[in-house]
C-alpha cells in the first residue's frame, strides 16, 4: 500500500501563531484528505484535496500532487484548534475501492 | 443531506463476549462502506469495506466479521472478543461517483473496551 508520513509528529504553538503541517505520500493518488480529529475521537473532514489549493476561513491546504506532497497551514491558531490532524490518501491502484491511507497525524496543542 | 451514524458510542465488553456495532448512513443510496479501526498511537487501519448489499471484503484476518444486510447498514461483528481488539471503531462511507468520488466522511466512532 501506500506510505504516508506526516511531520511534525507534534507541535506546540501559542494562541495567534501560525504552522505548516506536511504529508508525504509514496505513490500517484485519486484523493488526498485533511482531517482534524475532535476530542471525542471523531475525524472532520477539513479539505478535500486531490491537488491545487483551497482555503477555507484560516485554513488552507496545497497538494503538488507531481511531487506527491500537501501542506496544511494553519493561522492565527486558536485553542479550538488543538487536536490530531491526519492526511490520508487513496490511490489509482485500486481506485474502485478508495481505501484510505492515513499518516500518524501531528498532535498539535494551542496554548492561550 | 447525508449523516452516518454509529452506536453504541462507547461499550465495556468482557473478554470472550460477543460484539455487534452498527453503522447506518442517511441520505444517499449505494454508498461504498467502511470500517476502520483506530488502536493507541493514532494510526487508523482499514479493517472491511463493502461496495453493496452482501459484498463485503476484509482488509486483514482477526475474529471481526461484517455484514451489510440494507444498502445503507453496516454491521460490525464477532464471536468472542479478545483483549486486542480494544480500540476505536470508525464507520465510514463514500459516494459512487459525483464531484468529489474518492472523498470519505466518517461516523462519530465508537470506542470499545474489552476487559
Amino acid at each position: 500500500g501506500i506510505q504516508v508520513e506526516q511531520s511534525p509528529p507534534d507541535l506546540i504553538l501559542q494562541e495567534g501563531a501560525n504552522s505548516t503541517l506536511r504529508c508525504n505520500f509514496s505513490d500517484s493518488v485519486n484523493n488526498l484528505q485533511w482531517f482534524h480529529q475532535n476530542p471525542w475521537g471523531q475525524l472532520i473532514n477539513l479539505f478535500y484535496i486531490p491537488s491545487g489549493t483551497k482555503q477555507n476561513g484560516r485554513l488552507s491546504a496545497t497538494t503538488v500532487a507531481t511531487e506527491r506532497y500537501s501542506l496544511l497551514y494553519i493561522s492565527s491558531s486558536q485553542t479550538t484548534d488543538s487536536g490530531v490532524y491526519f492526511c490520508a490518501v487513496s490511490s489509482y491502484r485500486g481506485s474502485t475501492l478508495g481505501r484510505l491511507y492515513f499518516g500518524r497525524g501531528t498532535q498539535l496543542t494551542v496554548w492561550p | 443531506s447525508q449523516t452516518i451514524h454509529q452506536w453504541p458510542a462507547t461499550l465495556v465488553q468482557p473478554v470472550g463476549s460477543p460484539l455487534s456495532l452498527e453503522c447506518t448512513v442517511e441520505g444517499t443510496s449505494n454508498p461504498n462502506l467502511y470500517w476502520y479501526r483506530q488502536a493507541a498511537g493514532r494510526g487508523l487501519q482499514l479493517l472491511f469495506y463493502s461496495v453493496g448489499i452482501g459484498q463485503i471484503s476484509s482488509e486483514v484476518p482477526q475474529n471481526l466479521s461484517a455484514s451489510r444486510p440494507q444498502d445503507r447498514q453496516f454491521i460490525l461483528s464477532s464471536k468472542k472478543l479478545l483483549l486486542s481488539d480494544s480500540g476505536f471503531y470508525l464507520c465510514a462511507w463514500r459516494p459512487k461517483g459525483g464531484q468529489s468520488p474518492y472523498e470519505q466522511y466518517f461516523g462519530p466512532g465508537t470506542r470499545l473496551t474489552v476487559t
